[in-house]
């Protein structure tokens, strides 16, 4: 029974297309991430939602919006997608976040390959 | 900001321990992740620090040092299995949870 899952896993499309990647997670958590993962490894925080409440936005263009439409699920959708956007985009959930509350361990999705062409 | 430092491979052998440094400079620190990731898989969970000091869990441990600005993760009775990426990140006092990732270190266990 998977904890965080994201679909699909890999995703081909062409330059100027619109795609979502959809993301459920049954663990009860509160918050909700998306990650990017470049080709260089690196992992990056894009969006961060607390029972539906986006909290944070980092610099991503506008081209990228994530929904959540109940605090279990974050789904991320992506315009006019650009060569650039080919990465391994992690979705991930945590318990709870906020002033006096512990930092706790984020649970990540299998990640879904996005190959633009 | 936060900036997160650690090498970028490693190689170690079989049975041998093997210390993996991260260094941090970051405003509002909060506590240190460790994570490991296999190749083609997710990021998962190994340890996390928020006050000085070590941190045991099996054949893994971590420690962390505010006023340096470093954490290691120590592994030790090394396995062919252990050979895999490992994630230092930097977590955010204050709202959104926020976890800042380095690179990442390459880590090669061999015979």
């Amino acid at each position: 029974d998977t904890a965080v899952s994201q679909t699909p896993k890999y995703l081909v499309t062409q330059m100027g297309n619109d795609k979502s990647i959809k993301c459920e997670q049954n663990l009860g958590h509160d918050t909700m991430y998306w990650y990017k993962q470049d080709s260089k490894k690196f992992l990056k925080i894009m969006f961060s939602y607390n029972n539906k409440e986006l909290i944070i936005n980092e610099t991503v263009p506008n081209r990228f919006s994530p929904k959540s439409p109940d605090k279990a699920h974050l789904n991320l959708h992506i315009n006019s997608l650009e060569l650039g956007d080919s990465a391994v985009y992690f979705c991930a959930s945590s318990q709870g976040w906020g002033r006096g509350k512990p930092n706790t361990e984020a649970f990540f999705g299998q990640g879904t390959r996005l190959t633009v062409v | 900001g936060q900036n997160i430092d650690q090498p970028t491979e490693m190689t170690a052998t079989e049975g041998a321990i093997v210390q993996i440094n991260c260094t941090y400079q970051t405003s509002g620190f909060n506590g240190l992740f460790w994570y490991q990731q296999h190749a083609g898989e997710a990021p998962t969970f190994l340890s996390y620090n928020v006050l000085d000091g070590l941190e045991e869990k099996g054949r893994f441990s971590s420690f962390l040092s505010r006023s340096k600005g470093y954490s290691y993760l120590l592994l030790k009775e090394l396995q062919m299995k252990d050979s895999a990426s490992y994630l230092c990140a930097g977590s955010r006092a204050g709202g959104g949870n926020k976890l800042t990732f380095g690179t990442g270190t390459q880590l090669k266990v061999e015979l």
